[in-house]
């Protein structure tokens, strides 16, 4: 069974510019996340789907991020515009779904660097 | 809030030597504790979990126990070996979505 898919893996860019990250959850997983892990610590949650619908977005920074999962399968995290302390690695995860204790499957991440 | 806290490392061990990784939590209710292991240029992957209070989760020699008491999810292994060096994290889920919050990570380093 394939895994938590994510791309691209590694993404330079310049302060101020645009940037997408995009994912593929395990087949008939429902619930999917997306973690944001800065260097040397835990990974801390951005926003949480249930199928197609965004049910806990509170902490994600809505003035420059933003996120979408359409049909509820795939789904793209994008930064307009980045700024240097954006610079981390962007983890998605899915589960089957979201009742306490079922096991969060993580993709490999995105490690970003703002110049 | 919820929150994790576990032993700064890294932890230098050699191979065979016993590990201990301490971890303690804050949170209401009756959370799900997990460790999470991310070996090099690799993403996290589930290493164990216990649901309740008194469960232990056990694999691949490593195993904790979920101890209410003491709000705590210590992770050991009698025996530990070089492939295991790697970044373990505690984490905690709750009722609320099943969100995960981690700890700041431990590094283990083992030498033959």
């Amino acid at each position: 069974e394939a895994g938590v898919v994510q791309s691209p893996r590694y993404k330079i860019i310049e302060k101020k510019q645009p940037v997408a990250f995009w994912c593929n959850p395990i087949s008939g997983h429902n619930t999917l996340y997306w973690y944001l892990q800065n260097l040397g610590q835990g990974p801390e949650l951005l926003i949480r789907y249930e199928n197609e619908e965004a049910v806990d977005d509170s902490q994600l920074p809505k003035d420059r991020f933003s996120a979408e999962r359409l049909k509820g399968v795939d789904s793209t995290l994008k930064i307009q515009p980045a700024e240097l302390g954006d610079s981390a690695v962007y983890l998605c995860a899915s589960s089957l779904g979201s009742d306490r204790g079922e096991t969060q499957y993580f993709g490999p991440g995105t490690r970003l660097l703002v110049l | 809030g919820n929150s994790v806290t576990q032993m700064e490392g890294p932890v230098t061990l050699s191979e065979e030597a016993f590990l201990t990784i301490n971890c303690t939590y804050t949170a209401t209710g009756y959370p799900s504790l997990f460790w999470y292991v991310q070996y090099p240029g690799e993403g996290l992957q589930l290493l164990l979990k216990a649901t309740k209070a008194d469960d232990k989760g056990s694999n691949k020699g490593f195993e904790a126990t979920y101890r209410k008491e003491t709000t705590s999810f210590h992770l050991e292994k009698g025996s530990v070996q070089v492939s295991d060096s790697a970044v373990y994290f505690c984490a905690l889920s709750d009722n609320a979505g099943n969100m995960l919050t981690f700890g700041g990570g431990t590094r283990l380093m083992v030498k033959p």
